[in-house]
């Protein structure tokens, strides 16, 4: 049973636009939320985060929403730049269990 | 896709003992894996980067030689935590990807350790 779900594998953007990553969880009971950014040949790296008693967190150019009655969490990236080209994970915290989704591939289009 | 398998999911061992968490890709041949571990309430921390048949190479702050990695095939990565102490107490998780697989990389389940 999959309890953090990224349901879009890929994802296109144009250089200058917004994307959106896109996270879906079920256990109501997740303390934290986090974004993670892989490139290849490398670790996923932490990008953002956010408590389950926010609705928004923001750094930079990214910002995180959340919408607990939906179990739904997004990661914003405006502008989007070549360099967001990459992996992101979305990943659900409880305690001390790290929970992943199985990621969502950015692309950034010139 | 892809499955990544870690073994055991959890453990209990005595303070100076040492314990060897497994780290297996079941479908793919893992060319690289890497190794986190994470503290309650925070994000995770990278320990440590391993590519088949080389040494690993550990992030700055974390003990080589108290976390030893191996990865002897490409399927198989081990993390020995050796003379564990209280403080080594947290979860390991592993993470394993290949070439052949672009960007994508795929976790095991995860390691809680408690050293009592």
């Amino acid at each position: 049973d999959q309890q953090v779900k990224q349901n879009s594998p890929s994802l296109s953007v144009q250089e200058g636009r917004i994307s959106i990553l896109n996270c879906d969880y079920t256990n109501s009971m997740f303390d934290y939320f986090l974004w993670y950014k892989k490139y290849p040949a490398e670790g996923p790296t932490f990008l953002i985060s956010i408590s389950s008693i926010k609705d928004k967190n923001e750094d930079g150019r990214f910002t995180v929403f959340l919408n607990k009655s939906a179990k739904h969490l997004s990661l914003h990236i405006v502008p989007s730049q070549p360099g967001d080209s990459a992996v992101y994970f979305c990943a659900a915290l409880r305690d001390d269990k790290i929970i992943f989704g199985k990621g969502t591939r950015l692309h950034i289009l010139p | 896709g892809a499955v990544v398998s870690q073994h055991p999911s959890w453990v209990i061992c005595k303070s100076g003992t040492s314990v060897k968490i497994e780290c297996r890709s079941l479908d793919f041949q893992a060319t690289t894996m890497f190794w986190y571990r994470q503290f309650p309430k925070q994000s995770l921390m990278l320990m440590a980067t391993s590519n088949e048949g080389s040494k690993a190479t550990y992030e700055q702050g974390v003990e080589k030689d108290k976390f030893l990695i191996n990865h002897a095939s490409l399927t198989l990565s081990t993390l020995t935590v050796t003379s564990a102490h209280p403080e080594d107490s947290s979860f390991y998780i592993c993470s394993a990807t290949s070439t052949a697989l672009n960007t994508e990389a795929f976790f095991g389940q995860g390691t809680r350790l408690t050293v009592v």
